[in-house]
């Protein structure tokens, strides 16, 4: 099974500062990795798949880089919304055996 | 307009088997590359994904849990149904199902529904 760590578990930070994610897969994924947001009582929400692709409606101040093993989302300004959970998964080679990672909680210093 | 509703039982005991349905709108799954994907999260944990089913068919499960569950799809009646057998209290959780494409991720998320067993 692909194990995905993610790193910090969690971010302090002032709103307008940039936020940087860190997601580490056990094995090589190619790009094959979304990112997902998680507000309190709400479902998960698609920001990011193919590593680097936005999904519809997110902002450009998501973005995500990485390939292989090594993956960053990157917030470049953050917004009082973006105060969340924020959860990497891999879906590698079809059909997929998806994980998770544990999540990186970003919250207000 | 792309949605999906889950529903079954909110209150089980152990041993018991949980059936849960995913209806949805939007699409159909008999369109190629097409799934539908179940997540459960317990509270205050993280993500668990726990099976998939596509259009041809093809189906994954979570290794940690294969052997008690089962995922079907009802193609004219827009449904997927999961069932997991001898439930146990760690079962507890918020249970998700979610649309997915071989070529992205889980785009479009149901907004849950609480399973609890005691």
């Amino acid at each position: 099974e692909i194990v995905l760590t993610q790193s910090p578990a969690i971010l302090s930070l002032s709103p307008g500062e940039r936020a940087t994610l860190s997601c580490t897969a056990s094995q090589s994924i190619s790009d094959t990795l979304a990112w997902y947001q998680q507000k309190p009582g709400q479902a998960p929400r698609l920001l990011i798949y193919r590593a680097s692709t936005r999904a519809v409606g997110i902002p450009a101040r998501f973005s995500g880089s990485g390939s292989g093993t090594e993956f960053t989302l990157t917030i470049s300004s953050l917004q009082f919304e973006d105060f969340a959970i924020y959860y990497c998964q891999q879906y590698h080679k079809w059909p997929p055996r998806i994980t998770f990672g544990p999540g990186t909680t970003v919250d207000m210093k | 307009q792309i949605t999906l509703q889950e529903s079954g039982p909110s209150l089980l005991k152990p041993t018991q088997t949980l059936t849960l349905t995913c209806s949805f709108s939007g699409f159909s799954l008999n369109t190629n590359g097409v799934g539908v994907a179940w997540i459960r999260q317990t509270p205050g944990k993280a993500l668990q994904w726990l099976a998939l089913i596509y259009w041809d068919d093809s189906k994954r499960y979570s290794r940690s849990l294969t052997d008690r569950l089962t995922i079907t799809k009802d193609t004219s009646k827009n449904q997927v149904v999961l069932t997991l057998t001898n439930v146990d209290p760690l079962d507890t959780a918020t249970y998700y199902c979610a649309h997915t494409h071989v070529d992205t991720a889980l785009d479009y998320w149901g907004l849950g529904t609480l399973v609890t067993v005691s």
